[in-house]
């Protein structure tokens, strides 16, 4: 069984679409995240909820919009995709509970907007 | 800053030991990561230090950890193919109750046969 799930596993779009990304966690656990990996492989942390409410807010375009249906699933939809936006998204999820609070990440979402 | 620092690349031959180093800024940090990514994969959680600690070991992992440095190192005994991946370091910082963790830029660790 997947424990972080996300789809689609790749997404290849044009300028100017709107698109989601869908995450689905059967941990249990309690906080859900997305991450965005650039090109240089860089991790930033975007949004996170907690039990379907959202705790961390970085500093990202208003037209990414997070909605957390309930505690197991995290999307994330994305208005008028720019160039910029091409990158891998991963969610991830994680207990606070968990002696380490590490997370566990799902496979990752490669956007490409052409 | 926000910075959690490594560097980029590490060239090793298979059997010898890799060593990938971090520095992180926060001292109030309570937990360390390391996760593995391979190509076109997510990241995978190999170990972690609890910021009291100043060593783990974990079968062929070992983890040092200089509080005082804000220094943190994984150790690889005998290297194999199978290791080539980047490693990313990651930080929990105290002052966020959120489970937010800070990564560096990733290491990119090629093992040569």
């Amino acid at each position: 069984d997947t424990a972080v799930s996300q789809t689609p596993k790749y997404l290849v779009t044009q300028m100017g679409n709107d698109k989601s990304i869908k995450c689905e966690q059967n941990l249990g656990h309690d906080t859900m995240y997305w991450y965005k990996q650039d090109s240089k492989k860089f991790l930033k942390i975007m949004f996170s909820y907690n039990n379907k409410e959202l705790i961390i807010n970085e500093t990202v375009p208003n037209r990414f919009s997070p909605k957390s249906p309930d505690k197991a699933h995290l999307n994330l939809h994305i208005n008028s995709l720019e160039l910029g936006d091409s990158a891998v998204y991963f969610c991830a999820s994680s207990h606070p509970d968990s002696i380490n609070y590490g997370y566990t990440f799902g496979s990752g979402t490669r956007l490409t907007v052409v | 800053g926000e910075d959690v620092e490594q560097s980029l690349f590490l060239s090793v031959r298979e059997g010898d030991s890799s060593v990938i180093n971090c520095t992180y800024t926060d001292s109030s940090s309570t937990y360390l990561y390391w996760y593995k990514q391979e190509p076109g994969a997510g990241l995978q959680l190999l170990t972690y230090i609890f910021s009291n600690m100043d060593m783990k070991q974990d079968q062929r992992l070992t983890v040092l950890l200089n509080k005082k440095d804000k220094h943190l190192s994984l150790r690889i005994a005998d290297t194999q193919t199978g290791d080539s991946a980047i490693y990313f370091c990651a930080e929990k910082r105290d002052s966020s109750n959120t489970g937010k963790l800070i990564f560096g830029q990733g290491t990119t660790l090629q093992v040569k046969p």
